[in-house]
């Protein structure tokens, strides 16, 4: 079965940070490109970040507004993706999925989504 | 603000057709595929139509997908209760090196 997992969500203080990791399985994992996407209470859909296939050199693309505080990577040998994110504020409050794609808009696997709180 | 724009809501009675709009520019609509998303409350969202108007494996043909110009349309027909979510559009913006998505459309089955 394909499936993609989340985990390492959790409450957090401003100022604070946390890693993310999706587990994925039942696909082979490297070939794809992986994005994290959040959603907000209240708000829409925000793509956060995404890596492409290990054929196109695992390059890294970020949204403008978090570039410098968030870091995308994978480990194709376990198959799994993370989100390392630092300095996190209160507007990142969300629920982050990963997502695999093959052409990084064509997300067609999602992670159930895991949630991240910043609050004092 | 959204880089690319859809109408907040949009409602129909059951059985009926609605569409939703997703407007853009020459940098992303205009140059590159569109996908759309299906977000029911409390859930991920699922890829309803990828390459402007491909549907995945499982997707109902009432869903459908085109795009001219800067601009792409979702169509969903024989509408459903079960229909009610919210949906995106989602594509690549050359200049922005990034992917986007549009603020997204609450549909209510009246």
């Amino acid at each position: 079965e394909v499936q993609l997992v989340e985990s390492g969500g959790g409450v957090v203080q401003p100022g604070g940070s946390l890693r993310l990791s999706c587990v994925a399985s039942g696909f082979p994992f490297s070939g794809y490109a992986q994005s994290w996407v959040r959603r907000a209470p209240g708000k829409g859909l925000e793509w956060v970040a995404a890596i492409s296939g290990s054929g196109d050199g695992d390059r890294t693309y970020y949204a403008d507004s978090l570039k410098g505080r968030f870091t995308i990577s994978r480990d194709n040998s376990k198959s799994t993706l993370f989100l390392q994110m630092n300095s996190l504020r209160a507007e990142d409050t969300a629920v982050y999925y990963c997502a695999n794609s093959v052409q990084m808009v064509d997300m067609d696997v999602w992670g159930k989504g895991t949630t991240v709180t910043v609050s004092s | 603000q959204s880089v690319l724009t859809q109408p907040p809501s949009v409602s129909a009675a059951p059985g009926q057709k609605v569409t939703i709009s997703c407007s853009g520019s020459s940098s992303n609509i205009g140059s590159n595929y569109v996908s759309w998303y299906q977000q029911l409350p409390g859930t991920a969202p699922k890829l309803l139509i990828y390459d402007n108007n491909n549907r995945p494996s499982g997707i109902p043909v009432r869903f459908s997908g085109s795009k001219s110009g800067t601009s792409a349309t979702l169509g969903i027909t024989g509408l459903q209760t079960g229909d009610e979510a919210d949906y995106f559009c989602g594509t690549w913006d050359n200049s922005l090196s990034a992917v986007v998505f549009g603020g997204g459309t609450k549909l209510t089955v009246l």
